[in-house]
């Protein structure tokens, strides 16, 4: 299987607190993306970082990548209840037109 | 915009029946696709277009069928339901595949049940 992988399988920390999660994939990529998708909704863009850069910003989220150990991970500072969901990373390999997911994070955050 | 619209969002079939998942998109996305996502075990590719006139085989394709007439509209049929395609299906789309695999929007879903 081309699917990364996301570790842990499942997180559970206390509002405020901030969230690890981490992917890892096992080819050359062209960029890595973090997709957020709630309870029997549909998955939300939420940051890409292509191959070139190690790390990115947006808002709470920390997203960086380690080409030599093909791995990425996601922080998301101060977490909310809100952001209760599960977490999947998806990258996309050299010279191809698909982009393959990985099982997913599934983040609890208690208030 | 409406974004990407699924068709229907519940729907139960029997073994052997036959029917299509309907996907829309507002947004002029060359690239389009179709996703089914099972417990533990993500989201796997069915079958994606990078334009219209054009599909191509994901990971699991076997069992569906798809058509790219018009940018807009991506159906997928289901030949004769089995069981095992009892899953939620997510369609998504995105600018130009050019761009390798740009940021994908997401359909709300179908969840397919199969008896």
């Amino acid at each position: 299987s081309q699917q990364g992988e996301e570790d842990p399988q499942a997180l559970s920390i206390q509002e405020g607190e901030n969230a690890t999660m981490n992917c890892s994939y096992k080819t050359s990529i062209n960029n890595l993306q973090w997709y957020r998708q709630n309870s029997g909704r549909g998955l939300v863009h939420l940051i890409l970082i292509r191959s070139n850069e190690r790390e990115k910003h947006s808002g709470r989220l920390r997203v960086t990548l380690d080409t030599s150990k093909k791995s990425s991970s996601l922080l998301i500072t101060a977490s909310r209840a809100a952001d209760t969901a599960s977490y999947f990373c998806a990258n996309s390999q050299g010279g191809s037109e698909k982009l393959v997911f990985g099982k997913g994070t599934k983040l609890t955050v208690n208030p | 915009n409406a974004g990407v619209t699924q068709t229907p969002k519940f729907q139960v079939l029997k073994t052997g029946q036959s029917m299509t998942l309907q996907c829309a998109q507002d947004m002029n996305h060359e690239y389009m696709s179709w996703y089914r996502q099972d417990p533990g075990m993500g989201l796997r590719l069915i079958h994606y277009s990078v334009g219209a006139g054009i599909t191509d085989q994901g990971e699991v394709p076997n069992g569906y069928n798809v058509s790219r007439s018009t940018t807009e509209d991506f159906p997928l049929r289901l030949l004769s339901a089995a069981p095992s395609q009892t899953s939620v299906y997510f369609c998504a789309s995105s600018y130009d595949y050019n761009r390798f695999t740009d940021t994908q929007y997401f359909g709300p879903g179908t969840r397919l049940t199969v008896l």
